[in-house]
């Protein structure tokens, strides 16, 4: 397809279960960005990856987040130890530089 | 604290009515966008603002930037139930990061 997708849509796990999250930017999109969404809030910035230029990993709340990009395609956003406070919506953007981010439907992760 | 405060959080109105969202800061922007988001789905682009005091029209929808670049306002003439939905307030800061900083959303709902 021509958009940003996400796998999985939907992830339910047990607190202290690691999960990884699956994000495929649009074609030729040098930029990738992770946020965050709580029930009825507005998105949190997680991570930001530019080409090959090192990753804005400001956002990340803790060490148990992590996320990687192999070149200018698929990215991984890993949460370990997962707590009940992580449950929220795990989005993911792309854009050409310094242009409209387009935004994937996200995943929704539930931690029991 | 949030950077972006927006206001009302919650509004519902019956179909025809107007409305104005509004979207405040203390900090300083170099753009300023407006997305819409439906539940299940990632925010929609609507517009981005980068000029102070620029005014932007959308059909029904009209944007504007305040001249001091720190708030937005969006109005909507006439609302109509398809106008439902989550809508977000979003600006890149003058640090050069190019993660956007989201307000905390305004959930609309157009009664018919």
């Amino acid at each position: 397809g021509a958009g940003v997708s996400q796998s999985p849509s939907n992830k339910v796990t047990e607190k202290g279960k690691d999960v990884e999250l699956r994000c495929d930017p649009i074609s030729g999109h040098t930029a990738l960005y992770w946020y965050r969404q709580r029930l009825g809030q507005g998105l949190e910035f997680l991570i930001y990856f530019q080409g090959n230029s090192a990753p804005d990993k400001s956002g990340l709340p803790s060490d148990r987040f992590s996320a990687e990009r192999t070149g200018e395609s698929v990215s991984t956003l890993t949460i370990q130890r997962t707590q009940q406070e992580d449950s929220a919506v795990y989005l993911c953007a792309s854009s050409l530089v310094s242009d409209t981010q387009y935004f994937g439907p996200g995943t929704r992760l539930t931690v029991l | 604290t949030q950077l972006l405060e927006q206001s009302p959080q919650f509004l519902s109105i019956q179909e025809g009515e107007n409305l104005t969202v509004y979207c405040n800061s203390s900090s300083v922007f170099s753009s300023l966008q407006w997305y819409r988001q439906e539940p299940g789905e990632g925010p929609v682009l609507l517009v981005t603002v980068v000029t102070g005091g620029e005014v932007k029209k959308l059909k029904r929808l009209t944007f504007q930037f305040g001249d001091a670049r720190k708030d937005s306002s969006l109005h909507i003439t006439a609302a109509q139930p398809g106008d439902t939905g989550l809508y977000l307030c979003a600006g890149l800061l003058y640090t050069g990061r190019r993660a956007l900083t989201f307000g905390s959303g305004t959930r609309l709902q157009v009664q018919p």
